[in-house]
């Protein structure tokens, strides 16, 4: 089966890091493209970050730019978050996403994804 | 960035009823436009993809149309299970960007 699982989620001072790790089994990581998606509480969906299967191409939203990183480890087959300087408005439930391509920028549809991790920003 | 809207932001219809959904793009995305099912504290899941591709699983009911910069969502014949808040996304830019989302439930 087919399955992504994040950890790492938690409460966080302002200003504060977190590292997400999503879990991914029942295929090879490496063949994939991987994603990380946010949804703020009552809030709607935002695309965070994007990184290929051999971690050439990475690209990011301007929200996120210079105070998120995205990473993976495919002999691990685990993707990465690492979130430095976060903010209140950071405060959201964190999906990681597997899009269908393995390098190339197409069939960017995110299917399966996790279950979510929550990370909350206050003091 | 390319800005996506979805009409209406919600929607109340009976069991049974066909039910549309419009997602429009600010500029040609080709059809690079997919649409998710996101019911409360799941995570979303994928129905459509390449704005008219049924994904392997989902129920024949649920389908998609369109190109360039204006997309349809329909729900042939709505069923309780349907009861969620459905999103269009679109890649053929970074950033990748979500619809505002349209929230289904019943009458």
């Amino acid at each position: 089966e087919v399955q992504l699982v994040e950890s790492g989620g938690g409460l966080v001072q302002p200003g504060g890091s977190l590292r997400l790790t999503c879990a991914a089994s029942g295929f090879t990581s490496s063949s994939y493209s991987m994603n990380w998606v946010r949804q703020a509480p009552g809030k709607g969906l935002e695309w965070l970050s994007y990184i290929s299967g051999n971690s050439y191409n990475i690209y990011y939203a301007d929200s996120v730019k210079g105070r998120f990183t995205i990473s993976r480890d495919n002999a691990k087959n685990s993707l990465y978050l690492q979130m430095n300087s976060l903010r209140a408005e950071d405060t959201a439930v964190y999906y990681c996403a597997r899009s269908q391509s393995s390098n190339g920028w197409g069939s960017n549809w995110f299917d399966p994804w996790g279950q979510g991790t929550l990370v909350a920003v206050s003091s | 960035d390319i800005q996506m809207t979805q009409s209406p932001s919600s929607l109340s219809a009976s069991i049974g009823d066909r039910v549309t959904i419009t997602c429009q793009a600010s500029q040609d995305i080709s059809n690079y436009l997919n649409w998710y099912q996101q019911k409360p504290g799941k995570a979303p899941k994928l129905l459509i993809y390449d704005a008219s591709n049924l994904q392997t699983g989902v129920p024949s009911r649920f389908s998609g149309s369109g190109s360039g910069t204006d997309f349809t969502f329909t729900i042939s014949s709505l069923q309780p299970q349907d009861i969620a808040t459905y999103y269009c996304q679109q890649y053929d830019n970074v950033p990748i960007t979500f619809g505002p989302g349209t929230k289904v439930d019943i009458k």
